[in-house]
């Protein structure tokens, strides 16, 4: 079953505006993952964020994790069009010890 | 680091006939996963291995698939016989333990 959700499942912005999409999962945690898949190619990991860590950042990329609400956003600022491309969120449960669990993604499209 | 590999990195056949994709791992990397992708279902963990052992294949979907990982730089994902309904996209990933995943570009298969 999937574990996180995204939100929303497609998003067109133009250049230069920021991008955020969301993410929610049902159960306790040991990290979340955020991944990018270009069309045609494989998921590419972003960023990971842990079950005790609230914000992170990676260059133009923002992530944060409110484990009360068992959600997390990211935010891509200053989008460009090579931004665009399908968005996951994944997670690894309590234990640390089980593999990711998948959303279905958010396509994003950044329009020059 | 040459990645991930999977081979062929596109497969049309007809339907019975057996298809067995390929994946070569990032060296040094001790868990491997098979995934596949569909529109509908997004991407559905099939089976891992750690250190060439399966540890779990829950997720996969009949008796007709089988995965095989013979030694630490080579796994098979065999589907014997194929189904229209098995047409999809195959990844293979790579990681040291439950760190981050690496994943190859896939084997997009058509089952006609």
């Amino acid at each position: 079953s999937q574990q996180g959700e995204e939100d929303p499942q497609a998003l067109s912005i133009q250049e230069g505006e920021n991008a955020t999409m969301n993410c929610s999962y049902k159960t306790s945690i040991n990290n979340l993952q955020w991944y990018r898949q270009n069309s045609g190619r494989g998921l590419v990991h972003l960023i990971l964020i842990r079950s005790n860590e609230r914000e992170k950042h990676s260059g133009r990329l923002r992530v944060t994790l409110d484990t009360s609400k068992k959600s997390s956003s990211l935010l891509i600022t200053a989008s460009r069009a090579a931004d665009t491309a399908s968005y996951f969120c994944a997670t690894v449960d309590f234990s640390g010890n089980t593999p990711l669990v998948f959303g279905k993604g958010t396509r994003l499209s950044v329009i020059a | 680091d040459a990645g991930v590999i999977q081979s062929p990195r596109h497969e049309v056949t007809e339907m019975g006939q057996e298809v067995t994709l390929r994946c070569k791992p990032i060296s040094g990397h001790n868990s491997l996963f098979w995934y596949r992708q569909t529109m509908m279902r997004g991407l559905e963990l099939l089976i891992y291995f750690n250190n060439n052992v399966p540890i779990d294949d829950s997720g996969m979907p009949e008796d007709r698939f089988s995965a095989k990982m013979p030694n630490a730089s080579f796994s098979t994902l065999k589907i014997q016989p194929s189904e229209p309904r098995d047409s999809a996209v195959y990844f293979c990933a790579s990681s040291f333990g439950f760190q981050p995943q690496h994943f190859g570009d896939g084997t997009r298969l058509s089952i006609l």
